[in-house]
């Protein structure tokens, strides 16, 4: 099992361009996350699905975030315009079942860059 | 005040020495208790995970659960420089969701 996809592994960009990440999550998972890690705050929640459906966005930052998940293999965290202040890693993270113990499985992370 | 509080290091040990960490938190609706652990430049990876109070072993690796103190710990017996990474407490609430702490870094040295 190839585990968490995430691309790119690294984008640098510039204060208002449109941002784009990507990830695939392990095939048979029924939910996917995406989490945002910085020095300051942490590991946080951004937004999860369940069977490619949105069920809590309360995490996202602002209206500048959006995601999408339009089948089961891919999903999307767009940031747009982007701003210096979302310099951080993001992580797709996925899992199987609803129980409070099934195990979530991390991507390798996309570092962002915004200048 | 945040919901889980973990010191960020970082903490340096020789290696064999026993490593201690630890995470408080204030919600009492916190009922599992997992620790991750994230290498360098990689994604988070479940260590372990208990849900009672008392202790729990995995090889090297002892967690440990006090809801009466909301104080959780992780002691990694006999450290190895492959040790070195970051360890972060993870409080789950009924869903599934995953409150993280800061995470602590650990560095263990030859």
């Amino acid at each position: 099992d190839a585990g968490v996809i995430q691309s790119p592994r690294h984008e640098v960009t510039e204060m208002g361009q449109e941002v784009t990440l990507r990830c695939k999550p392990i095939s048979g998972h029924d939910y996917l996350f995406w989490y945002r890690q910085t020095m300051m705050r942490g590991l946080e929640l951004l937004i999860y699905f369940n069977n490619n459906v949105p069920i809590d966005d309360s995490g996202m930052p602002e209206d500048r975030f959006s995601a999408k998940m339009p089948n089961a293999s891919f999903s999307t965290l767009k940031i747009q315009p982007s701003e210096p202040r979302d310099s951080a890693v993001y992580f797709c993270a996925s899992r199987r079942g609803s129980g409070s113990l099934d195990t979530q499985y991390f991507g390798p992370g996309t570092r962002l860059t915004v200048l | 005040q945040k919901e889980v509080e973990q010191d960020p290091g970082p903490l340096s040990v020789p290696e064999g020495a026993i490593v201690s960490l630890n995470c408080t938190y204030s919600n009492s609706a916190f009922q599992y208790f997992m620790w991750y652990r994230q290498y360098s430049r990689k994604g988070p990876e479940l260590l372990m995970y208990t849900y009672s109070s008392g202790n729990k072993e995995d090889g090297r690796f002892t967690a440990q659960v006090d809801k009466s103190s909301k104080y959780i710990s992780l002691f990694i017996r006999d450290s190895q420089p492959s040790d070195s990474a970051t360890y972060l407490c993870a409080m789950v609430e009924s869903w599934g969701k995953l409150q993280f702490g800061a995470g602590t870094q650990v560095v263990v040295t030859p």
